[in-house]
């Protein structure tokens, strides 16, 4: 069983569409994240939730909106997609904040704007 | 979060110990050191993690020093399937208004040599 995954895999689109990617995970954690890959590897952190409250927002556009129906759930839509969205998506979980508890990655959804 | 520094590059020969430092000298009594990798733009794989004591698992090796300000991870008998990146981060313990965000620098890649 994949304990965090991740829908679609590959994502292919055009330039001002709406699309969103799902993430879920099996581990029974409370506290999910979703990070972006960029082409130069750089993998930064952009939402986290926390039983289902936003935690962190890193200045992330407003066009990107998580959303998390329930502890095991968080999606990402974006909306009006450009060019500087082609990245790596991935999402992770862990139990709780607390530097003790390790997050556990999905296997990306990668996202190709043209 | 203290910022960690790590060699862009190493090498190692199948078999042997790999050895990969990480400095970390503004670390904070509360901070983790945590360790992952990256494989070919799969998800990070958490690897091991520690606060004062040096860590032992089925993976790998944790070495922090008494100051706690450097560590090394170390992976006994390196195979070609460890080729990969490896993050060394500082994450904040969490709670009291703490996210514990954990934050990706540019890691190490290390490249094992038959």
């Amino acid at each position: 069983d994949t304990a965090v995954s991740q829908t679609p895999k590959y994502l292919v689109t055009q330039m001002g569409n709406d699309k969103s990617i799902k993430c879920e995970q099996n581990l029974g954690h409370d506290t999910m994240y979703w990070y972006k890959q960029d082409s130069k590897k750089f993998l930064k952190i952009m939402f986290s939730y926390n039983n289902k409250e936003l935690i962190i927002n890193e200045t992330v556009p407003n066009r990107f909106s998580p959303k998390s129906p329930d502890k095991a759930h968080l999606n990402l839509h974006i909306n009006s997609l450009e060019l500087g969205d082609s990245a790596v998506y991935f999402c992770a979980s862990s139990q709780g904040t607390g530097g003790n508890s390790p997050l556990h990655f999905g296997n990306g959804t990668r996202l190709t704007v043209t | 979060d203290a910022k960690t520094t790590q060699p862009p590059s190493m090498d190692c020969a199948e078999g042997r110990a790999a050895n990969l430092p990480c400095n970390h000298s503004t670390i904070s009594g509360n901070e983790y050191v945590y360790w992952y990798r990256q494989i070919h733009s799969q998800g990070p794989q958490y690897i091991i993690h520690g606060l004062k004591n040096n860590e032992t698992n089925e993976m790998a090796s944790l070495i922090i020093t008494e100051d706690r300000k450097s560590s090394t991870l170390i992976l006994p008998h390196a195979t070609l399937r460890d080729t990969a990146v490896y993050y060394c981060i500082v994450r904040a313990a969490g709670g009291s208004g703490n996210t514990g965000k954990l934050i990706f620098g540019q890691g190490t890649t290390l490249q094992v040599k038959p």
